[in-house]
């Protein structure tokens, strides 16, 4: 089976402006999750999809949303970009129903914003 | 928030010996899982040990976990140079809030 595959790898954008990533989960998975990583504060969690809803929400601002198409393939938006969002945006996915269980991660996106 | 603590923060040891890092946790956990993560590529999961289990064992991978003190550890025998990587203990919460919740991890250095 393909791996959690992300789109862009890289991604350069300036203050202001509004990015989208793509992630395609491992066939046959339908829960996706979104995770935020950047050195100071670790490993964040953004939010999780199952079939097409948002089941859960970390503590981030609405100027992240995120959806999930019928294919499980999930996309996650981020509006008027901060410096701060400068970070690399994983995603996973999971075959179980729920995202506490084990989790299968794509390589990232890396974002930078100037 | 951070739920899992990992200790020690940075590890270095010779290849051959064996590594322990050790994770702490706050809240209930439905399990609680190790992942590691090669220089900022995604991560990889490496064992997953429920809450009613207390040892584990993969490969040259053995986890621990202790649900009265809250704790895990992780112990990777006879290491090499390849396991150089961040390594994250992970709790998997259940309830309306369930979600996974990372450690900010470690950072081991196997040398040569």
């Amino acid at each position: 089976k393909a791996g959690v595959t992300q789109t862009p790898r890289y991604l350069i954008k300036t203050r202001g402006q509004q990015v989208t990533l793509s992630c395609s989960p491992i066939s046959g998975h339908r829960s996706v999750s979104w995770y935020q990583q950047t050195p100071g504060q670790g490993l964040q969690f953004l939010f999780e999809y199952f079939s097409e809803t948002q089941r859960n929400k970390g503590n981030f601002p609405g100027r992240f949303s995120g959806r999930q198409f019928s294919n499980s393939r999930s996309e996650m938006n981020v509006s008027t970009l901060e410096l701060g969002d400068s970070a690399l945006y994983l995603c996973a996915s999971g075959g179980g129903a729920f995202s506490y269980n084990e989790q299968f991660f794509g390589p990232g996106t890396r974002l930078t914003v100037l | 928030s951070q739920q899992g603590e990992e200790d020690p923060q940075a590890l270095s040891i010779q290849e051959g010996e064996n590594a322990t890092m050790n994770c702490s946790y706050k809240t209930s956990i439905n399990n609680l899982q190790w992942y590691r993560q090669n220089s900022g590529r995604g991560l990889v999961h490496l064992i997953l040990i429920r809450s009613n289990e207390r040892e584990k064992h993969s490969g040259r991978l053995r986890v621990t976990l202790d649900t009265s003190k809250k704790s895990s550890s992780l112990l990777i025998t006879a290491s090499r140079a390849a396991d150089t990587a961040s390594y994250f203990c992970a709790t998997g919460e259940t309830g309306a809030n369930s979600k996974l919740t990372f450690g900010k991890g470690i950072t081991l250095s196997v040398r040569p």
